[in-house]
């Protein structure tokens, strides 16, 4: 069974900040690799997603990195702003058609 | 354009109850992913299901909790029978088709057990 580790558990960040969460997995049967955002009482919202034939991707201010050797990703959020205030989750998938989620970052961006 | 709907918002129940959550997929979508979120965690797989058929169910308890996902109408949840430890949120998500790798999550269902 696939298991997806994040860290960190909880991150605090002043307002134009990198705020940087990390994520590693074991293994995975295709490649895709999506980050979601989930504000509080809200349903988990897609954020970004990568195919590792590529190490990084940029969209706007949220960039992933992907190091497919080591199994590990991670999600930059340049500039942070109090609006990025969020839990995020990682997620690797798991056969073709599961995705077995981190256990979430919680982002806290100082004003 | 509709996204995923989920009802109800929250639901409150008594140990011994049942509950019965709903979701209905975005328009075109046909899969249908169940996942539970208890309080400062991640997001557990539960079932998977197509029209008509429960194609993985291995996070499914083997007990009190059942999926379907009907011809016509919501795909729904039902945990009988609830206890307190059932209490989270439910989130479903949907996809076009099995290949389509990005899942769209609705609002979710709050169940609290009293």
């Amino acid at each position: 069974q696939q298991q997806v580790k994040q860290s960190p558990q909880s991150l605090i960040v002043q307002k134009g900040g990198i705020s940087i969460i990390n994520c590693a997995y074991e293994n995975t049967a295709f490649d895709y690799f999506p980050w979601y955002q989930q504000f509080p009482g809200k349903g988990p919202a897609l954020l970004i997603a990568i195919r590792p034939d590529v190490s990084e991707k940029k969209e706007g201010r949220f960039t992933i990195s992907f190091n497919k050797s080591a199994k590990q990703f991670s999600l930059h959020i340049m500039d942070s702003q109090p609006g990025d205030s969020a839990t995020y989750f990682c997620a690797a998938p798991s056969g073709t058609y599961k995705y077995i989620f981190g256990t979430g970052t919680r982002l806290k961006v100082l004003a | 354009n509709a996204g995923v709907m989920q009802n109800p918002r929250h639901l409150v129940r008594r140990r011994g109850q049942e509950a019965r959550l709903r979701c209905s997929p975005m328009k075109g979508h046909s899969h249908v992913y169940w996942y539970r979120q208890l309080p400062e965690e991640g997001l557990k797989f539960m079932v998977y299901l197509q029209k008509e058929n429960i194609i993985d169910e291995s996070g499914m308890p083997k007990e009190r909790f059942s999926a379907e996902f009907p011809k016509e109408g919501p795909s729904i949840l039902r945990i009988q029978q609830v206890v307190r430890g059932d209490s989270a949120a439910y989130f479903c998500a949907t996809a076009r088709d099995r290949y389509q790798e990005t899942q769209y999550f609705g609002p979710g269902t709050r169940l609290l057990v009293l």
